[in-house]
């Protein structure tokens, strides 16, 4: 069936340093694609998402790119603040309408 | 637009009792989700629901998990002799049926928190 594997945390960062989180995904057709964010005591926030090959979705510095030859959609952010701490959750659907797939999620921590 | 709400925020209940959550999704998204989230895990699907009409159920949704949505506006998802084990974070999302900005977007509440002792 169709699965998102997202790379493990805690990831451990200072402020200023260059984030990336993987994620990869296992689904038939074209499904879009999603990374969330879940702040310490909030409920689950879009951060941005993708709908088809080789687009870019980015929100708040954040970016990621829809690849399909390397089934990959990899969270990435030049300059983290420590603001950004958080839980990331990578996720797929395969059309409006159906259940969202996600990761396990990673969680970030940035220090000043 | 309020956002997705969700009653109560926390739950806690003895094993073997029945617990009723209750979901209000943005107003005139005629699509609405179950999700449970365990610690350390990424949300799983329960059910999902257009209008009134429950269309998909997970089999993770056992035959004490019941989930309704009168009149197509707010759902309860209701869960009968409580185990331990069903001690997780319930979340709901909505989406607006149809194309454009929000298309495949799911909009997510704050969550329920249950605890069964």
């Amino acid at each position: 069936g169709d699965s998102v594997t997202q790379m493990e945390g805690p990831v451990t960062l200072s402020e200023e340093a260059f984030l990336t989180i993987n994620c990869t995904y296992t689904a038939t057709g074209y499904p879009s694609l999603f990374w969330y964010v879940q702040y310490p005591g909030e409920g689950l926030q879009l951060l941005l998402k993708a709908t088809k090959a080789d687009d870019k979705g980015s929100n708040k510095g954040f970016e990621a790119t829809y690849r399909k030859e390397t089934t990959s959609f990899h969270l990435e952010k030049g300059s983290v603040q420590v603001s950004d701490s958080a839980v990331y959750f990578c996720a797929l659907t395969k059309e409006a309408g159906t259940a969202l797939i996600f990761g396990k999620g990673t969680t970030l921590s940035v220090s000043s | 637009d309020t956002g997705v709400s969700q009653n109560p925020r926390h739950k806690i209940t003895k094993r073997g009792q029945n617990v009723t959550f209750r979901c209000d999704p943005i107003s005139e998204h005629n699509r609405l989700y179950w999700y449970r989230q365990t610690l350390g895990q990424g949300p799983e699907f329960l059910t999902y629901f257009q209008n009134e009409a429950q269309l998909e159920k997970s089999r993770l949704l056992s035959d004490r998990f019941s989930a309704e949505r009168p009149k197509g506006s707010f759902s309860t998802l209701e869960i009968q002799r409580t185990e331990q084990g069903d001690s997780a974070m319930y979340l709901c999302a909505s989406s607006p049926q149809g194309g454009g900005r929000y298309y495949n977007e799911q909009f997510f509440g704050p969550g329920t928190r249950l605890t069964v002792l």
